[in-house]
């Protein structure tokens, strides 16, 4: 099956830093689609990319889907305490199918 | 909140029983899909109904099953169950006529089997 790989799988970052984190396939894929999950809850869509170099803001966010097409990247801004959760690249593949990466866990210390 | 809902919220069962889990998609969409997610395998797609049909298949076991009704809500069956099947399990849908397949999802049911 199709495998996403994110890097860090955690971080710890200091309230008000910028924070980055990679996805990459040997893949690939015509979207790119990041979620975030906080405890208990789904995965919430926060940014999607549809365009090989297409580079993509939302707030505080921005996302970049790569040339290759076979990764991504996904920058928050100045963060703050509710940046906290776990963040997931996804791909979309075939008929319209998602394949995830294992997520990272971000931790914002204020 | 997605406008996905899912119940139950928390489902507890025993070994070799068998549970529905239900989904209701957000209001005009077509689509379903059903995920497990597990601490070691991360989300796993499952399957994809759209308007009452099976459309995609994903790393399903036998023992699952599902279904989506005329009016699009969906079920998930899950028989014989086992110690390995406690996971959290997704529905999410996704809006007719979506190129790019923005799915959104529920708040999910996490299943614990003992």
């Amino acid at each position: 099956g199709q495998q996403l790989n994110q890097s860090p799988q955690s971080m710890f970052i200091q309230e008000g830093e910028d924070v980055s984190m990679n996805c990459t396939s040997s893949s690939i894929f015509n979207t790119w689609l990041w979620y975030k999950q906080e405890p208990g809850e789904g995965p919430v869509l926060l940014i999607a990319l549809y365009k090989a170099g297409e580079l993509t803001s939302n707030g505080r966010l921005t996302a970049q889907f790569g040339i290759t097409r076979k990764d991504s990247f996904l920058n928050i801004s100045a963060s703050i305490p509710s940046d906290v959760g776990i963040y997931f690249c996804a791909g979309v593949y075939g008929n319209n199918r998602l394949a995830f990466g294992k997520g990272n866990q971000v931790v914002v210390i204020p | 909140d997605s406008g996905v809902t899912q119940t139950p919220k928390h489902l507890i069962t025993a070994t070799g029983q068998r549970v529905t889990l239900r989904c209701s998609p957000r209001s005009g969409d077509l689509s379903v899909y059903w995920y497990q997610q597990s601490l070691d395998q991360g989300l796993q797609f499952l399957i994809q109904y759209y308007n009452g049909e099976e459309r995609a298949k994903g790393n399903i076991l036998e023992r699952f099953s599902a279904q989506q009704f005329p009016d699009l809500h969906s079920e998930l069956n899950l028989s014989s169950l086992e110690l390995g099947d406690s996971a959290l399990y997704f529905c999410a849908s996704s809006p007719v006529g979506s190129v790019y397949n923005e799915q959104f999802f529920g708040p999910g049911t996490r299943l614990t089997v003992l």
